[in-house]
């Protein structure tokens, strides 16, 4: 079936300092989504991207959508403790979506 | 307005028992969704209905049922639980079938020993 695969899979990283992360697919997407799910909860849409080339921001953290419409790219800027969770991408397939593997970000003060 | 509600948050089940996780919606979404998150392997779908009556497997599917018989619930069903299923469980709603509306529950964290 279609994967998507995030990196990386984890991050440690000091409050203050920019993140980066990317997901790549096997498959052409029409829609990019990145969600982020706080411990013990469900996913809660951030960012969705509709066309190649798009660059969306939501605050601190900024997405672009790959022209290649085979990957997307999320960044945070000046992390805070807050941003400590995994951070899914997920692609649009027809009515459903298929998400990445997660990457998991890890803030120290 | 609730949401997406899923119960029980947390469960053990013996192998070969069987039992029922609950979703259940108060927002008139048509499409529902369970799926299942593994360690370091997000989310896989197991099923997914679009409407009352009509449901279709997703990535995931064996050793799982559900029924779709009202828009507010979508219940999903472990006949003979495996360790294989041990796993996080999240149910997510939407109405229109598009990423930018999906709402997820909490989450059932299912344990099977």
């Amino acid at each position: 079936g279609q994967q998507l695969n995030q990196s990386p899979q984890s991050m440690f990283i000091q409050e203050g300092e920019d993140v980066s992360m990317n997901c790549t697919s096997s498959s052409i997407f029409n829609t990019w989504l990145w969600y982020k799910q706080d411990p013990g909860e469900g996913p809660v849409l951030l960012i969705a991207l509709y066309k190649a080339g798009e660059l969306t921001s939501n605050g601190r953290l900024t997405a672009q959508f790959g022209i290649t419409r085979k990957d997307s790219f999320l960044n945070i800027s000046a992390s805070i403790p807050s941003d400590v969770g995994i951070y899914f991408c997920a692609g649009q397939d027809t009515d459903k979506l298929i998400f990445g593997t997660g990457t998991r970000l890890q803030v120290f003060p | 307005n609730a949401g997406v509600t899923q119960t029980p948050k947390f469960r053990i089940l013996k192998i070969g028992q069987s039992m029922t996780l609950q979703c259940t919606q108060d927002m008139n979404h048509n499409y529902m969704y369970w799926y299942r998150q593994d360690p370091g392997m997000g989310l896989k779908l197991i099923y997914y209905s679009v409407g009352a009556g009509i449901t279709d497997k997703g990535e995931v599917p064996n050793g799982y049922n559900v029924s779709r018989s009202t828009t507010e619930d979508f219940p999903l069903r472990l006949e003979l639980a495996a360790p294989s299923q041990t796993s996080v469980y999240f149910c997510a709603s939407s109405y229109s079938g598009q990423g930018r509306g999906y709402t997820f529950g909490s989450g059932t964290r299912l344990t099977v020993v």
